[in-house]
């Protein structure tokens, strides 16, 4: 079975800085994606980047790039220029293909003014 | 940006009262997910359908029941609310041979 683990309950970081969350998964696939999700205090969840797992190329998205380490089956979101609207949960999740999405626990962000 | 649609966002009501979560999308996506997340918890899947006529469960069990009469339109029913089944109900979407799932913006219920 397959198993995403944040480590990070909460982090929180002043505006305009730049922060990192953790995520470490574990499978036995070789195909394999991940994604970071966003709950802002909506609630809706919103995909933020994804990664294939047979790129070596690590993904970016404006702001947000991520550190996927496939060997040490790691795969961190980095937040640049952190802006209030950022202030959210971050989930990390992870899918083989052709199966279901598996969640972790969360990391609560919050942007300090 | 993802056209899925959840409704109602909000609902409080009574135990022993059946209810319907409605969710509906609009990108033609063959495959529908119903996720509960309890508040500040991780998502778990409760039922899942990968075209017309299809359903599963999912990961967490749930007295909840679905059905995929057409492709956009994927409801789930508590035939009788109990205050455990309160939480967030979040739908999503994908499209075969894709891998990303398009969420819906949540039903919170609350049963009194």
């Amino acid at each position: 079975a397959q198993t995403v683990t944040q480590s990070q309950p909460e982090m929180s970081v002043q505006e305009a800085e730049t922060v990192t969350l953790s995520c470490t998964y574990d499978t036995s696939e070789n195909n394999y994606y991940l994604f970071w999700y966003k709950q802002p205090p909506s609630r809706q969840m919103i995909l933020v980047i994804r990664q294939e797992a047979y790129k070596q190329q690590n993904a970016t998205e404006n702001r947000f790039s991520v550190n996927f380490q496939k060997a040490a089956k790691s795969f961190s979101l980095k937040i640049s220029d952190s802006q209030l609207g950022d202030t959210a949960m971050y989930f990390c999740a992870f899918m083989t293909s052709g199966s279901r999405l598996t969640f972790g626990e969360g990391t609560q962000l919050t942007v300090n003014p | 940006e993802a056209d899925i649609y959840q409704t109602p966002r909000y609902l409080v009501i009574g135990t022993g009262k059946k209810i319907t979560l409605e969710c509906s999308q609009t990108m033609g996506h063959d495959k529908m997910y119903w996720y509960q997340q309890d508040p500040g918890m991780e998502l778990h899947l409760i039922h899942y359908s990968y075209g017309v006529n299809s359903t599963e469960k999912g990961d967490l069990s749930s007295e909840s029941t679905v059905s995929r009469i057409r492709t956009e339109h994927f409801p789930l029913t508590l035939e009788s609310a109990r205050p455990s089944h309160t939480s967030q109900y979040l739908c999503a979407s994908s499209t075969t041979g894709a891998d990303t799932q398009y969420f819906g913006p949540g039903t919170r219920l609350t049963v009194l």
